[in-house]
């Protein structure tokens, strides 16, 4: 298995709700990685984690909270989101957090929409 | 800080033509170069990975190349066809005290390819 898969596909939720975003991964990767990424721009990294441990927040506000329950699974739980963080969620994997030297496999990503 | 830079950002051809898809990069310390296709509103297939001390890079029509010290890699797609259009992303790391598992995108080449 070389996937790495993120449900749901697609989420519409209003300012309000609670909802999570869903990662998978059956490659013993031990780094998984959350990236966000708007209309016609690049992804931009948003959390780290190696050996299931947060190892990078990259200054994301707190109605974004990564969780990884095991080496297999990342969360991103999310309240109260603002209209502006409607985007493309990407997860993505890497064998070991070998510094600079990631090779990453990315999912397919989480279509999200906050109304 | 890393800085990439895709050029063009964006092309359109008649089906056949062969293609050329260039990325710089400006801190050379690398350990590796991703070339990444996606597809509009989908998540990131790689198809290229060059380690920094090879030259190039070959999967069925696609060859990519890396001159590592000038800080460029190049795409090339030979006999494009329609199902090669897509967004054509290049990615890095960086040696030198990078965030663990961060890459730097440029913003992509969006390719069209007609009947």
């Amino acid at each position: 298995d070389t996937e790495v898969t993120q449900t749901p596909k697609h989420l519409v939720m209003g300012m309000t709700n609670k909802k999570s975003l869903k990662c998978e991964q059956h490659m013993g990767h031990r780094a998984m990685y959350w990236y966000k990424q708007k209309a016609k721009k690049p992804p931009e990294l948003m959390f780290v984690y190696s050996y299931e441990k947060l190892s990078i927040n990259e200054s994301v506000p707190s109605r974004f909270s990564p969780e990884c329950p095991n080496s297999s699974l990342l969360n991103l739980h999310l309240h109260a989101l603002q209209p502006e963080d409607s985007a493309l969620y990407l997860c993505a994997s890497s064998p070991a957090p070998v510094f600079g030297a990631n090779v990453l496999t990315f999912g397919a990503g989480s279509r999200l929409t906050v109304l | 800080k890393q800085e990439v830079t895709q050029i063009p950002a964006a092309l359109s051809v008649p089906e056949g033509e062969n293609l050329v898809l260039n990325c710089s990069f400006t801190d050379s310390a690398i350990y590796n170069l991703q070339w990444f296709r996606q597809d509009p509103g989908k998540g990131l297939t790689s198809l290229l990975l060059i380690q920094s001390s090879q030259r190039e890079q070959t999967s069925g029509r696609l060859n990519a190349s890396l001159d590592k010290s000038s800080g460029r890699s190049t795409l090339y797609i030979a006999a494009s066809q329609p199902g090669d259009s897509a967004t054509y992303l290049c990615a890095v790391p960086s040696g030198r005290g990078s965030t663990l598992g961060r890459l730097y995108f440029g913003r992509g080449t969006q390719l069209t390819v007609w009947p």
